[in-house]
């Protein structure tokens, strides 16, 4: 079965920093590019990044461009965003997505498979 | 960049069909066939519905279809069922190498 699991949200302070994982199973994670995707409470979607097949190919909104990092560890199957000088308006669940086409750089199909999300905080 | 828009809300009874419209600008709808449409249940994570334009992801009802004109993208869903009762986003990819989302649709099955 197909599968994303993430892992890693919290409550953090202002300035501060959180790491999110998200464990792929059921597929060849190398082949697929991956995003992250955020929704805050009650709000809609919103896309935050997205990371060729190889990881040699990062992308960004401009929301995040400089304070998150987008990587992933094919070998083990994990895809992670460091994020770094949150703010209040970083809350949200956090969603990883793998792209429905394979191979794709930048990816642009569309997102097939998404996790379950990881809540984020940032609160004093 | 900005989201894409949708309207807010839409509503239709059971068994009639119904559109979401998605506007955007040349640079992300109207310049690309990479439009997706996703659905969102209460408390759940989003699903697949509709990609490239018009493409149906395997195991998705032939209810449900898309297209594009300009920068205007639809989604349609004909014979309307209760548990097609959801949030619909519309999401594009854009001149720079990037996505963007439409602000989300509610749909009421009356």
């Amino acid at each position: 079965e197909v599968q994303l699991l993430e892992s890693g949200g919290g409550l953090e302070q202002p300035g501060g920093s959180l790491r999110l994982s998200c464990v792929a199973s059921g597929f060849t994670f190398s082949s697929y590019a991956m995003s992250w995707v955020r929704q805050a409470p009650g709000q809609g979607l919103e896309w935050v990044s997205g990371i060729s097949g190889s990881g040699g190919s990062t992308f960004y909104a401009d929301s995040v461009k400089g304070r998150f990092t987008v990587s992933r560890d094919n070998p083990k199957n994990i895809l992670s965003l460091q994020m770094n000088s949150l703010r209040t308006d970083d809350t949200a669940v956090y969603y990883c997505a793998k792209d429905v086409t394979s191979s794709v750089i930048p990816p642009r199909n569309g997102m097939d498979v998404w996790g379950q999300g990881t809540t984020v905080t940032v609160s004093s | 960049q900005s989201a894409l828009t949708q309207p807010a809300s839409v509503s239709g009874s059971p068994g009639q069909s119904i559109t979401i419209s998605c506007t955007g600008t040349s640079s992300d709808v109207g310049g690309y066939n990479f439009v997706s449409w996703y659905q969102q249940h209460p408390g759940k994570a989003p699903k697949l519905m509709i990609y490239d334009v018009s493409n149906r992801p395997s195991g998705v009802s032939n209810r449900f279809s898309g297209s594009k004109s300009g920068n205007t993208a639809s989604l349609i869903i004909s014979g309307l069922q209760a548990g097609d009762e959801a949030d619909y986003y519309c999401s594009s990819f854009t001149s720079s190498n990037t996505r963007v989302f439409g602000g989300g649709t509610k749909l009421t099955v009356l």
